[in-house]
């Protein structure tokens, strides 16, 4: 069955250090989406993406689609100690999301 | 507050018990869901409703038995749970099932089967 994998699984980061979470299907996508879920909390939806080699931008965070639309990746420049929490991406087929990627932040 | 309410948000419960979570949403859309996350683990899919029909269970054990009884309202009966299913459940909805606009998820029911 269709997978989704994110690498790394773990990644801690000083303040101020740049992050990336890679989010890899086996099966194309027709879209992409990313959440954060902050330590204690639940998943909160972040962005979509549905086109081909799309990039979004928020604030800080860049959030990109392969142009083979099997892969995506979210960039986080400068990291915060808001930032931390997992992050999960989902192509909303079968409703299956990544197996996400916990960053912790040390200030 | 998320738009999407569950209950209660802790849980303690012993393996012959019968409980029951809820999950109520007011935000008008028409697929709800059922997750589980374990520690350290992905979010696991368990059920998947549209218009009060359920259109997924993911090869969920019986002891978990989900109702819909409207486009609101999901509940999570439990009974016999054993202690390998202490975990967060989560609820879920979207405007459409599989939705392009996102999963609003409730805050979830922190499960201790003891």
């Amino acid at each position: 069955g269709q997978q989704v994998m994110q690498i790394p699984q773990y990644q801690h980061v000083q303040e101020g250090e740049d992050f990336t979470t890679y989010c890899n299907s086996s099966t194309t996508l027709s879209n992409i989406q990313w959440y954060k879920q902050r330590p204690g909390g639940h998943p909160v939806f972040l962005i979509q993406l549905v086109k081909s080699g799309e990039v979004k931008k928020q604030k800080r965070l860049t959030f990109q689609f392969g142009e083979a639309k099997k892969n995506s990746s979210l960039h986080i420049t400068a990291t915060q100690t808001t930032d931390v929490g997992t992050y999960f991406c989902t192509g909303t087929y079968k409703y299956i999301f990544g197996t996400g990627t916990r960053l912790k932040v040390l200030a | 507050e998320t738009g999407v309410t569950q209950t209660p948000r802790h849980l303690v419960m012993g393996m012959t018990n019968k409980k029951s979570l809820k999950c109520e949403q007011h935000l008008g859309h028409n697929a709800m869901y059922w997750y589980k996350q374990s520690a350290k683990k992905p979010l696991e899919l368990m059920f998947v409703y549209n218009f009060k029909e359920q259109t997924e269970n993911n090869s969920v054990p019986s002891r978990f038995s989900p109702e819909c009884p409207n486009s609101s309202h999901l509940f999570l009966h439990l009974h016999t749970l054993q202690p390998e299913d202490s975990a967060l459940y989560l609820c879920a909805s979207s405007q459409e099932r599989g939705d392009s606009y996102g999963y609003t998820f409730g805050s979830g029911t922190r499960l201790t089967v003891v």
